[in-house]
């Protein structure tokens, strides 16, 4: 099974402030097609996780710009800018390249 | 607007079985593949199963690999969870996501417990 490694497991920051968290693969997650099958989800507390980026890059639906998403083969990054309260919750990254898709283990972001 | 709202969760004895439906409305339900994922409590995300758009073909992950099946209506844009023989690690939130998880359901829980 491909092994999704998030870092930090938590982050305490202030509104305003920008953050990034790391998320690396065990194997390269670029498919046979050539595209990468990496995704950022948020979980907000007692909420239903929603989609923020996909493809590694790309703004989910109605997802602000101050999210953006880097990497390649198996070294990913989230970025948040200018944090808002709206923010706070748990971020996952996940793979759908390989079966069995997996996740990352979350990373919590807190408000300081 | 795309809504997904799962059902059938409750509490159920190990090795007893459980079915659950995901209601898909506001997209082509037959044109996409569907996924389930489910979170015990206080834990992360993990994977489930999946299904192409035909219901072709079908993926799962080991751990219920032989106990659950999934499967999907296309004219009533429903999915399945068909959950045997279950156990209580399988207790747990469960949801369903559209490809690429682009939208989730309010998820539906499911207490194996005797």
């Amino acid at each position: 099974d491909v092994v999704m490694t998030q870092t930090p497991p938590s982050l305490s920051v202030a509104i305003g402030q920008s953050v990034s968290i790391s998320c690396k693969s065990s194997q390269s997650l670029v498919y046979s097609d050539g595209k990468t099958y990496l995704h950022w989800l948020l979980q907000s507390p007692g909420r239903s996780p929603k989609r923020l980026i996909y493809q590694v890059s790309n703004l989910g639906s109605g997802v602000p710009d101050r999210f953006s998403g880097t990497g390649s083969q198996k070294d990913f990054t989230l970025k948040i800018s200018r944090v808002e309260a709206e923010d706070l919750g748990v971020y996952y990254c996940a793979q759908t390249t390989h079966f069995p898709y997996t996740f990352g283990a979350g990373t919590k972001l807190e408000l300081k | 607007e795309v809504q997904l709202v799962e059902s059938g969760g409750g509490l159920v004895q190990p090795g007893r079985s459980l079915k659950l439906s995901c209601a898909a409305s506001g997209f082509t339900f037959s044109n996409y593949g569907m996924h389930w994922i489910r979170q015990a409590p206080t834990k992360g995300l993990e994977w489930v199963a999946s299904i192409s758009p035909s219901g072709g073909s079908t993926y799962y992950r080991d751990s219920v690999k032989g106990r659950f099946t999934i499967s999907r209506d296309n004219a009533k844009s429903t999915l399945y969870l068909q959950m045997d023989s279950l156990r209580s690690e399988d207790t747990a939130t469960y949801y369903c996501a559209t490809r690429l998880f682009a939208y989730w359901g309010q998820g539906t829980l499911v207490t194996v417990s005797s």
